[in-house]
């Protein structure tokens, strides 16, 4: 099992539609959860940070948080073409040991926002 | 605040060369992560400094790979020699992460073609 996994992908959406993302992860511990847009050729951009349970708003994104399902999501609600990107889901595991502050990343859901 | 600077932009080498690559980080961040990120695949960690000191390279292959970050500010990544399957974009990030930084901020990247 991949660390951190996102549904596949591409997804297309039309313009002003609600495009929803979803990513698992595998460490139970994890305590920092990250939404990263990448436009091609660019490097990666935070858009939202999660670290508790629930829902967490920011403009026309909405981070979902769920722990006992070890299940993270992004909600772009209004999409515009401009949100057509490659957008990366990343974990911070839980502090202690070597692995604290090592960002593990998704392999990336590709999103196109059509007129 | 100036980003993280990288360079060069583009590399194409023929296999079995060599090539290094350097980063800046931003002024006062003591933590340093060198990422490769392979075509439609997340960014995967090579290797992470704290100061000029070692936190993780589990997944750097050292036998191809190097890494410094003599003076705790710049750093350097080498392949000797490099091999086909190394073509990918090599992204420097960089933040206080033993201060609480959770957010990690990324250089625009060098894109390494392997012929």
């Amino acid at each position: 099992q991949k660390e951190v996994e996102q549904n596949s992908g591409p997804l297309s959406v039309p313009e002003g539609a609600i495009a929803s993302l979803n990513c698992t992860y595998s460490d139970r511990g994890s305590q920092s959860f990250f939404w990263y847009r990448q436009y091609s050729g660019k490097s990666p951009e935070l858009i939202m940070s999660i670290y508790s349970n629930g829902d967490k708003e920011d403009g026309r994104f909405t981070a979902q948080l769920n722990k006992a399902s070890q299940y993270v999501s992004l909600l772009i609600r209004d999409s515009q073409p401009s949100d057509s990107a490659t957008y990366l889901c990343a974990v911070l595991p839980n502090a202690g040991g070597t692995s604290y502050g090592k960002l593990t990343f998704g392999q990336g859901t590709i999103l196109t926002v059509h007129p | 605040e100036a980003g993280v600077a990288q360079s060069p932009r583009y590399k194409i080498i023929e296999k079995r060369q060599s090539v290094a690559f350097w980063c800046n980080p931003i002024s006062g961040h003591a933590t340093l992560y060198w990422y490769q990120q392979i075509l439609g695949q997340g960014p995967k960690l090579l290797i992470q400094f704290q100061n000029n000191g070692v936190v993780d390279d589990s997944q750097l292959p050292k036998d191809r790979f190097s890494a410094e970050r003599l003076k705790g500010v710049d750093s350097t990544l080498k392949i000797q020699p490099a091999k086909l399957e190394d073509s990918a974009v090599y992204l420097c990030a960089s933040n206080n992460h033993m201060q609480g930084d959770t957010e990690a901020f990324f250089g625009q990247g060098t894109r390494l073609t392997v012929v």
